[in-house]
């Protein structure tokens, strides 16, 4: 079956100080990992698909890299509006429906 | 440019009322996508349709039935709803053609709360 565990649950860090959040999944016909970053009260907001391991992508304080079986999403010099939940996803689907697996979220708070 | 679009935004139910949420989208996307989110409990799968006339079952389906109506809409029905539902659903849909960049986009959820 299909899974997707992240790490820490939850996450609470100074502003400046870096860290790594940590997504580790079990699939079959891995085809994409996605990050999400969500605000309380709001939906998933798109950050990063990674393909292949080996791939990193970054986006001003934020790196996700892909390994074959996990992910890191690096926070460098993280300021208080990084404080949000951050989601992980796998799409997987070996004969063409394409599953979309979530993990359970790490809520990351940045202390000013 | 709407992009996916879910109704309605709240709603509170007795035991044992049926409703039906519903969700469009407007971006050509073939991927179709129901979740429900509790505290701590991130995104669990309902249904998903691949395409237009074909739905398949998610993590935690019991209590739960989809229709693809069309390209365009998904909808999920609580038949007789329970406690147990009380949650914050979301709709998202997806290219669903394996093409680089795909990312899938997420409607603003609704919020459900069976009394």
């Amino acid at each position: 079956e299909d899974q997707v565990t992240q790490s820490p649950e939850a996450l609470r860090l100074q502003e400046g100080e870096s860290s790594s959040l940590n997504c580790s999944y079990t699939v079959s016909g891995l085809r994409g990992l996605f990050w999400y970053r969500q605000d309380p009260g709001k939906g998933p907001e798109f950050l990063f698909t990674l393909y292949s391991a080996g791939e990193e992508k970054e986006k001003e304080r934020l790196k996700a890299t892909l390994t074959k079986k996990e992910s890191f999403l690096h926070i460098t010099a993280p300021k208080p509006e990084d404080s949000a939940t951050y989601l992980c996803a796998v799409q997987a689907g070996i004969q063409g429906a394409q599953k979309l697996v979530f993990g359970q979220g790490t809520r990351l708070t940045i202390n000013p | 440019n709407a992009g996916v679009t879910q109704t309605p935004k709240f709603q509170v139910l007795k035991t044992g009322q049926s409703m039906t949420l519903q969700c469009a989208q407007d971006m050509n996307h073939n991927s179709m996508y129901w979740y429900r989110q509790d505290p701590g409990m991130g995104l669990r799968l309902i249904y998903y349709s691949a395409s237009e006339g074909t739905t398949d079952k998610g993590e935690v389906p019991n209590g739960y039935n989809v229709s693809r109506l069309n390209k365009r809409e998904f909808s999920l029905r609580l038949e007789s709803a329970a406690p147990s539902q009380t949650s914050v659903y979301f709709c998202a849909s997806m290219s669903g053609r394996w093409v680089k960049n795909t990312e899938a986009f997420f409607g603003q959820g609704t919020r459900l709360t069976v009394v």
